[in-house]
Protein backbone atom coordinates (compact mmCIF):
# COMPACT_ATOMS: atom_id res chain seq x y z
CA UNK A 1 0.00 0.00 0.00
CA UNK A 2 1.18 3.77 -0.79
CA UNK A 3 1.37 5.75 2.43
CA UNK A 4 -0.48 8.69 0.37
CA UNK A 5 -3.05 7.21 -2.22
CA UNK A 6 -5.14 9.47 -4.41
CA UNK A 7 -7.56 8.82 -7.36
CA UNK A 8 -5.48 10.10 -10.11
CA UNK A 9 -8.47 11.65 -11.65
CA UNK A 10 -9.32 13.44 -13.80
CA UNK A 11 -12.26 14.37 -12.32
CA UNK A 12 -14.64 16.69 -13.94
CA UNK A 13 -17.58 18.66 -12.39
CA UNK A 14 -19.94 21.53 -13.70
CA UNK A 15 -19.06 24.83 -12.74
CA UNK A 16 -20.93 25.64 -9.88
CA UNK A 17 -20.83 22.09 -8.44
CA UNK A 18 -18.94 20.32 -4.98
CA UNK A 19 -16.23 18.89 -6.10
CA UNK A 20 -15.28 16.23 -3.54
CA UNK A 21 -11.47 14.84 -3.48
CA UNK A 22 -10.21 12.16 -1.45
CA UNK A 23 -6.77 10.73 0.20
CA UNK A 24 -6.30 7.47 1.69
CA UNK A 25 -3.48 6.80 4.02
CA UNK A 26 -1.26 4.45 5.93
CA UNK A 27 -0.26 3.98 9.63
CA UNK A 28 3.24 5.74 8.93
CA UNK A 29 1.56 8.80 8.29
CA UNK A 30 -0.77 9.89 11.22
CA UNK A 31 0.28 13.75 12.35
CA UNK A 32 -0.92 17.05 10.36
CA UNK A 33 -2.32 16.59 6.72
CA UNK A 34 -2.31 19.12 3.59
CA UNK A 35 -4.31 19.60 0.77
CA UNK A 36 -1.93 21.46 -2.14
CA UNK A 37 -3.06 23.15 -5.02
CA UNK A 38 -1.02 22.91 -8.42
CA UNK A 39 -1.77 24.91 -11.59
CA UNK A 40 0.24 23.55 -14.57
CA UNK A 41 4.19 24.30 -14.75
CA UNK A 42 3.51 25.93 -11.32
CA UNK A 43 4.58 24.94 -7.54
CA UNK A 44 2.65 23.89 -5.06
CA UNK A 45 0.58 26.14 -2.72
CA UNK A 46 -0.91 24.86 0.14
CA UNK A 47 -4.66 25.29 0.72
CA UNK A 48 -5.45 23.77 4.12
CA UNK A 49 -4.33 21.75 6.96
CA UNK A 50 -6.23 19.74 9.29
CA UNK A 51 -4.71 17.78 12.29
CA UNK A 52 -8.10 17.00 14.12
CA UNK A 53 -10.95 14.46 13.00
CA UNK A 54 -13.73 16.44 11.94
CA UNK A 55 -14.29 19.46 9.23
CA UNK A 56 -12.11 22.83 8.25
CA UNK A 57 -13.84 25.18 6.59
CA UNK A 58 -12.07 28.17 5.34
CA UNK A 59 -14.29 30.02 2.50
CA UNK A 60 -15.67 27.61 -0.72
CA UNK A 61 -13.21 24.89 1.05
CA UNK A 62 -13.98 22.51 3.47
CA UNK A 63 -11.79 19.94 4.37
CA UNK A 64 -12.31 16.65 6.71
CA UNK A 65 -10.43 14.04 8.46
CA UNK A 66 -11.33 11.01 9.67
CA UNK A 67 -8.09 9.18 11.40
CA UNK A 68 -9.81 6.13 12.28
CA UNK A 69 -10.82 5.34 8.23
CA UNK A 70 -6.91 6.80 7.54
CA UNK A 71 -9.41 8.97 4.97
CA UNK A 72 -9.10 13.14 4.70
CA UNK A 73 -10.71 14.36 1.92
CA UNK A 74 -11.26 17.85 0.32
CA UNK A 75 -14.39 19.79 -0.95
CA UNK A 76 -14.58 22.90 -2.77
CA UNK A 77 -17.82 24.11 -3.34
CA UNK A 78 -19.51 26.59 -6.01
CA UNK A 79 -16.71 25.52 -8.47
CA UNK A 80 -15.17 27.90 -10.62
CA UNK A 81 -13.20 27.13 -13.41
CA UNK A 82 -10.12 28.96 -12.05
CA UNK A 83 -10.16 25.64 -9.52
CA UNK A 84 -9.07 23.07 -12.34
CA UNK A 85 -5.84 21.86 -11.08
CA UNK A 86 -4.03 19.05 -10.02
CA UNK A 87 -4.80 19.06 -6.15
CA UNK A 88 -2.58 16.90 -3.96
CA UNK A 89 -2.65 15.74 -0.49
CA UNK A 90 0.14 15.33 2.16
CA UNK A 91 0.84 14.03 5.46
CA UNK A 92 3.48 14.21 8.06
CA UNK A 93 4.85 11.35 9.77
CA UNK A 94 6.14 10.95 13.44
CA UNK A 95 9.87 11.49 11.97
CA UNK A 96 8.37 15.36 10.94
CA UNK A 97 8.72 13.72 6.87
CA UNK A 98 5.91 14.74 4.33
CA UNK A 99 4.38 12.06 2.40
CA UNK A 100 2.43 13.33 -0.82
CA UNK A 101 0.25 11.79 -2.96
CA UNK A 102 0.19 11.64 -6.86
CA UNK A 103 -2.20 14.21 -7.25
CA UNK A 104 -6.17 14.34 -8.44
CA UNK A 105 -6.84 16.49 -11.41
CA UNK A 106 -9.79 18.41 -11.43
CA UNK A 107 -11.51 19.89 -14.31
CA UNK A 108 -14.15 22.52 -13.98
CA UNK A 109 -16.61 22.41 -16.70
CA UNK A 110 -17.88 26.04 -17.48
CA UNK B 1 5.82 33.04 -0.99
CA UNK B 2 7.90 32.38 1.57
CA UNK B 3 11.07 34.04 -0.39
CA UNK B 4 12.24 31.02 -2.06
CA UNK B 5 13.93 31.35 -5.46
CA UNK B 6 15.54 28.53 -7.94
CA UNK B 7 18.40 28.82 -10.28
CA UNK B 8 17.99 27.95 -12.97
CA UNK B 9 14.77 27.57 -13.50
CA UNK B 10 15.09 25.54 -16.82
CA UNK B 11 18.38 23.62 -17.72
CA UNK B 12 19.37 21.21 -20.64
CA UNK B 13 22.25 18.88 -20.02
CA UNK B 14 23.96 15.79 -21.11
CA UNK B 15 23.91 12.32 -19.78
CA UNK B 16 27.41 12.03 -17.50
CA UNK B 17 27.68 15.63 -17.25
CA UNK B 18 27.84 17.38 -13.56
CA UNK B 19 24.68 19.72 -12.58
CA UNK B 20 24.22 21.88 -9.25
CA UNK B 21 20.34 23.46 -8.63
CA UNK B 22 20.23 26.08 -6.28
CA UNK B 23 17.73 27.20 -3.80
CA UNK B 24 18.28 30.47 -1.55
CA UNK B 25 15.97 31.73 1.04
CA UNK B 26 15.51 35.44 2.51
CA UNK B 27 13.41 34.57 5.15
CA UNK B 28 16.30 32.41 7.78
CA UNK B 29 14.07 28.93 7.88
CA UNK B 30 16.14 26.52 9.66
CA UNK B 31 14.78 23.56 7.01
CA UNK B 32 15.00 23.06 3.72
CA UNK B 33 14.24 20.72 1.20
CA UNK B 34 14.67 19.14 -1.90
CA UNK B 35 12.04 17.06 -4.17
CA UNK B 36 11.60 15.53 -7.55
CA UNK B 37 8.00 15.57 -9.30
CA UNK B 38 7.15 12.99 -12.00
CA UNK B 39 3.89 12.03 -13.68
CA UNK B 40 2.28 9.30 -11.74
CA UNK B 41 4.35 9.57 -8.75
CA UNK B 42 4.07 12.92 -6.99
CA UNK B 43 6.70 14.97 -5.16
CA UNK B 44 9.50 12.44 -4.19
CA UNK B 45 11.80 13.74 -1.10
CA UNK B 46 15.65 13.52 -1.96
CA UNK B 47 17.50 15.31 0.31
CA UNK B 48 16.58 17.82 3.25
CA UNK B 49 18.65 20.10 5.94
CA UNK B 50 17.61 20.94 9.28
CA UNK B 51 20.51 23.27 9.82
CA UNK B 52 24.03 24.35 8.18
CA UNK B 53 25.77 21.77 7.13
CA UNK B 54 22.97 19.22 8.38
CA UNK B 55 21.82 17.20 5.90
CA UNK B 56 19.83 13.68 5.43
CA UNK B 57 18.87 11.52 2.90
CA UNK B 58 14.81 11.27 1.80
CA UNK B 59 13.28 8.30 0.01
CA UNK B 60 15.09 8.69 -3.71
CA UNK B 61 18.85 10.14 -2.75
CA UNK B 62 20.72 7.57 -5.25
CA UNK B 63 22.60 9.66 -7.39
CA UNK B 64 22.11 13.43 -5.71
CA UNK B 65 24.35 15.05 -3.24
CA UNK B 66 23.53 18.53 -1.00
CA UNK B 67 25.38 20.92 0.73
CA UNK B 68 24.29 23.77 2.81
CA UNK B 69 27.04 25.77 3.76
CA UNK B 70 24.54 29.13 4.80
CA UNK B 71 21.48 29.00 6.16
CA UNK B 72 19.77 31.10 3.06
CA UNK B 73 21.57 28.59 0.09
CA UNK B 74 20.55 25.05 0.06
CA UNK B 75 22.06 23.08 -3.30
CA UNK B 76 21.36 19.70 -4.96
CA UNK B 77 23.90 18.21 -7.35
CA UNK B 78 23.38 15.49 -9.59
CA UNK B 79 27.14 14.46 -9.84
CA UNK B 80 26.89 12.48 -12.93
CA UNK B 81 23.11 13.29 -14.39
CA UNK B 82 21.42 10.38 -15.67
CA UNK B 83 18.14 10.40 -17.89
CA UNK B 84 16.15 8.90 -15.14
CA UNK B 85 17.01 12.22 -13.66
CA UNK B 86 14.97 13.96 -16.20
CA UNK B 87 12.26 15.45 -13.56
CA UNK B 88 10.57 19.22 -12.40
CA UNK B 89 12.71 20.01 -8.84
CA UNK B 90 11.15 21.81 -6.19
CA UNK B 91 12.69 23.12 -3.36
CA UNK B 92 10.87 23.76 -0.04
CA UNK B 93 11.34 25.32 2.86
CA UNK B 94 9.28 24.54 6.52
CA UNK B 95 7.15 27.92 8.35
CA UNK B 96 4.59 27.75 10.89
CA UNK B 97 1.49 28.68 9.59
CA UNK B 98 -2.04 29.16 11.08
CA UNK B 99 -3.42 30.21 14.66
CA UNK B 100 -1.91 26.85 15.71
CA UNK B 101 1.38 27.45 14.45
CA UNK B 102 1.68 24.23 12.48
CA UNK B 103 4.72 23.18 10.75
CA UNK B 104 3.97 23.72 7.09
CA UNK B 105 6.12 23.12 4.02
CA UNK B 106 6.48 26.16 1.42
CA UNK B 107 7.69 25.88 -2.29
CA UNK B 108 9.88 27.54 -4.66
CA UNK B 109 8.93 27.89 -8.45
CA UNK B 110 10.95 25.03 -9.24
CA UNK B 111 13.61 24.19 -11.92
CA UNK B 112 12.94 21.74 -14.70
CA UNK B 113 15.64 19.64 -15.67
CA UNK B 114 15.93 17.61 -19.29
CA UNK B 115 19.24 15.10 -19.14
CA UNK B 116 19.50 14.11 -23.20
Amino acid sequence: QKEVEQNSGPLSVPEGAIASLNCTYSDRVSQSFFWYRQYSGKSPELIMSIYSNGDKEDGRFTAQLNKASQYVSLLIRDSQPSDSATYLCAGKTSYDKVIFGPGTSLSVIP
Amino acid sequence: DAGITQSPRHKVTETGTPVTLRCHQTENHRYMYWYRQDPGHGLRLIHYSYGVKDTDKGEVSDGYSVSRSKTEDFLLTLESATSSQTSVYFCAISALAGAAGTDTQYFGPGTRLTVL
